[in-house]
């Protein structure tokens, strides 16, 4: 069975540093997203990618983050200066459709900024 | 906005108990509706889904059942395993977007 894969699955950073988070979506897959749930807090839509451009992002997803499609298949979110705030599971999820359809989510990224 | 309402966790239940897991929503248009479960230390797994008003979503045993009348999809069980102990998210999507609106989710403790 297709699935999205994510690395790394836990990652443990300085604050300030900057940090990629990888996503390897499903290969036919279309539009591609990155959500976030702070430790016992929703799920937070982040971002959208659709025909190699943001579709739409969040209030969250700040100049801070940038997202890229850098090949055919990997799909990375990168925080440029890492906040303790940012502190949190990164989910990557993709479908072949807009989201009436379903999202297949990675197992998630844990991002501790110390 | 569009927005998503579950019951508060947790909930604890005795194996072999009947569960319930209560979701309203608000949405403009005709949305989406979904569960998913989230594992102990696992990622976000599509529980179930429907798409249009009396629609049933079902899988392993859990149903929900969408009532636009009542503005809900609540997530039913009727003889809940240890090994359904997870959190539960319901989520919408009203497809204008690209993104799904999630409920805060609902921790389910089924004990033996």
């Amino acid at each position: 069975e297709p699935e999205v894969t994510q690395t790394p699955s836990h990652q443990v950073t300085q604050m300030g540093q900057e940090v990629i988070l990888r996503c390897v979506p499903i290969s036919n897959h279309l539009y591609f997203y990155w959500y976030r749930q702070i430790l016992g807090q929703k799920v937070e839509f982040l971002v959208s990618f659709y025909n190699n451009e943001i579709s739409e992002k969040s209030e969250i997803f700040d100049d801070q983050f940038s997202v890229e499609r850098p090949d055919g298949s990997n799909f990375t979110l990168k925080i440029r200066s890492t906040k303790l705030e940012d502190s949190a599971m990164y989910f990557c999820a993709s479908s072949d459709s807009l989201m009436n359809t379903e999202a297949f989510f990675g197992q998630g990224t844990r991002l501790t900024v110390v | 906005g569009d927005s998503v309402t579950q019951m508060e966790g947790p909930v604890t239940l005795s194996e072999e108990a009947f569960l319930t897991i209560n979701c309203t929503y608000t949405a403009t248009g005709y949305p989406s509706l979904f569960w998913y479960v989230q594992y102990p230390g696992e990622g976000l797994q599509l529980l179930l889904k429907a798409t249009k008003a009396d629609d049933k979503g079902s899988n392993k045993g859990f149903e929900a059942t969408y009532r636009k009348e009542t503005t809900s999809f609540h997530l039913e069980k009727g003889s809940v395993q240890v090994s359904d102990s997870a959190v539960y998210f319901c989520a919408l999507s009203d497809g204008s977007n690209y993104q799904l609106i999630w409920g805060a989710g609902t921790k389910l403790i089924i004990k033996p």
